[in-house]
């Protein structure tokens, strides 16, 4: 498939556990973002890379979160000794860089359960 | 501090009927405002988007209204089919958030055969 794959899909972690969450952009995709959605909620941004560059890591709720993407092309989330609260599903999303809106393509999320 | 705000967590609607979801964004210097679709264990997928500098934007049987000096943005769907049936989020970009999207708490759309 063509779209944006994360994995692994369902992940439990217990307490204190790190975790890392692997997304691949649509080829080509220069733009890749993370975002947070939990329960009952809209997603959050997280951080945001253009090409290898983390341009944006504003959102990103502590310092126990990572987010890398060493060779411009998939990305990895990391989560250090997580946290009950850390339990949502992470979404990635890719984009095209033209002029004007970019569309963001979604990946189908990680559904992190913090134990 | 919400800037999108979508006060109607449920919509019922009829089949062939018009549905309408609402939003309400707090910030006047975004450049798109954007609706997605969410199915269950799926991703959003983009809707129908319209840029800040227009107030109407029609995609087949889907048409998003925006009125700037309300900081209101509309999505219209007529007519309604079941395969409708999910949460629909609406979302802003631009100005200074640059390209991250900032997305409304949803809406979730139940349409009745």
């Amino acid at each position: 498939g063509a779209g944006v794959s994360q994995s692994p899909r369902y992940k439990v972690a217990k307490r204190g556990q790190d975790v890392a969450l692997r997304c691949d952009p649509i080829s080509g995709h220069v733009s890749l973002f993370w975002y947070q959605q939990a329960l009952g909620q809209g997603p959050e941004f997280l951080t945001y890379f253009q090409n290898e560059a983390q341009l944006d890591k504003s959102g990103l709720p502590s310092d126990r979160f990572f987010a890398e993407r060493p060779e411009g092309s998939v990305s990895t989330l990391k989560i250090q000794r997580t946290q009950q609260e850390d339990s949502a599903v992470y979404l990635c999303a890719s984009s095209l860089v033209l002029a004007g809106y970019n569309e963001q393509f979604f990946g189908p999320g990680t559904r992190l359960t913090v134990l | 501090d919400q800037q999108v705000k979508q006060n109607s967590p449920s919509l019922s609607v009829q089949e062939g009927r018009i549905s309408i979801l609402n939003c309400d964004y707090t910030n006047s210097m975004f450049d798109y405002f954007l609706w997605y679709k969410k199915y269950p264990a799926e991703g959003p997928t983009f809707l129908i988007s319209i840029s800040s500098i227009k107030d109407k934007n029609e995609d087949g049987r889907f048409t998003v209204f925006l009125n700037k000096s309300a900081k209101h943005l509309s999505l219209h769907i007529v007519p309604s089919q079941p395969g409708d049936s999910a949460v629909y989020f609406c979302a802003v970009q631009g100005g200074s958030s640059g390209d991250k999207l900032t997305f409304g708490t949803g809406t979730r759309l139940a349409v009745r055969p």
